[in-house]
């Protein structure tokens, strides 16, 4: 079965550092990984995917994760953090044998000015 | 274009009252999807539908939870006797084709429900 663990609940960075959010990922086949966002009182929104092509992933925002099949990672980052990227991010794993999207437990990213 | 609709967005009722929750789906998209968030957990599966069929309804409590779309566009969520444990976040998404292809479903903004 597929899953994904969030290793950190709560992120807090300042304004203009970089930002790595943690995600490992438990897969019997080459898994898809995704990154989704959620800001305060609105819908979740993809920011990225994995699907087996380049390895390092471009997404919105200036974001990008790195799929490393050697570690079963899956990190979000961004070179520096802006005030509006503070919210929950949810790494994301589809099981393949019933086409479900997987979610994590979530990490609140705070960014302080 | 018009995103997923829900309504209501908040919605304060006591134990053992029941309560439904609508969702609009964006045009087009066949498949549709009711996820639960409870505060502080991902979202979780409840129901997906394809068209107006159910594909999977495995997480859903049936005995209290029913869902229904009909002509296979808006949904309704709808629960009864609600319990404290059902005070979340009800999410609603669609997506155009199989989630393995595209990997994106599209989110409305949630209705939360706090139960007394």
């Amino acid at each position: 079965a597929q899953s994904v663990t969030q290793l950190d609940s709560h992120v807090s960075v300042s304004e203009g550092t970089p930002v790595l959010l943690r995600c490992n990922y438990s897969s019997s086949y080459s898994p898809s990984l995704f990154w989704y966002v959620q800001h305060p009182n609105k819908g979740l929104q993809l920011l990225l995917k994995y699907t087996s092509a380049a390895t390092l992933v471009k997404g919105i925002n200036g974001f990008e994760a790195e799929f490393k099949k050697s570690e079963t990672s899956f990190h979000l980052t961004k070179p520096s953090a802006h005030m509006s990227d503070a919210a929950e991010y949810f790494c994301v794993v589809i099981s393949y044998n019933t086409d479900k999207l997987i979610f994590g437990t979530g990490t609140r990213l705070q960014v302080f000015p | 274009e018009a995103g997923v609709a829900q309504s209501p967005r908040y919605k304060i009722i006591e134990k053992r009252q029941s309560v439904a929750f609508w969702c609009n789906p964006i045009s087009g998209h066949a498949t549709l999807y009711w996820y639960q968030q409870i505060l502080g957990q991902g979202p979780k599966l409840l129901i997906q539908f394809q068209n107006n069929g159910v594909v999977d309804d495995s997480q859903l409590p049936k005995d209290r939870f029913s869902a229904e779309r009909l002509k296979g566009v808006d949904s309704t969520l709808k629960i009864q006797p609600a319990k404290l444990e059902d005070s979340a976040v009800y999410l609603c998404a669609s997506s155009l084709g199989a989630v393995a292809n595209t990997g994106e479903l599209f989110f409305g903004e949630g209705s939360r429900l706090t139960v007394l």
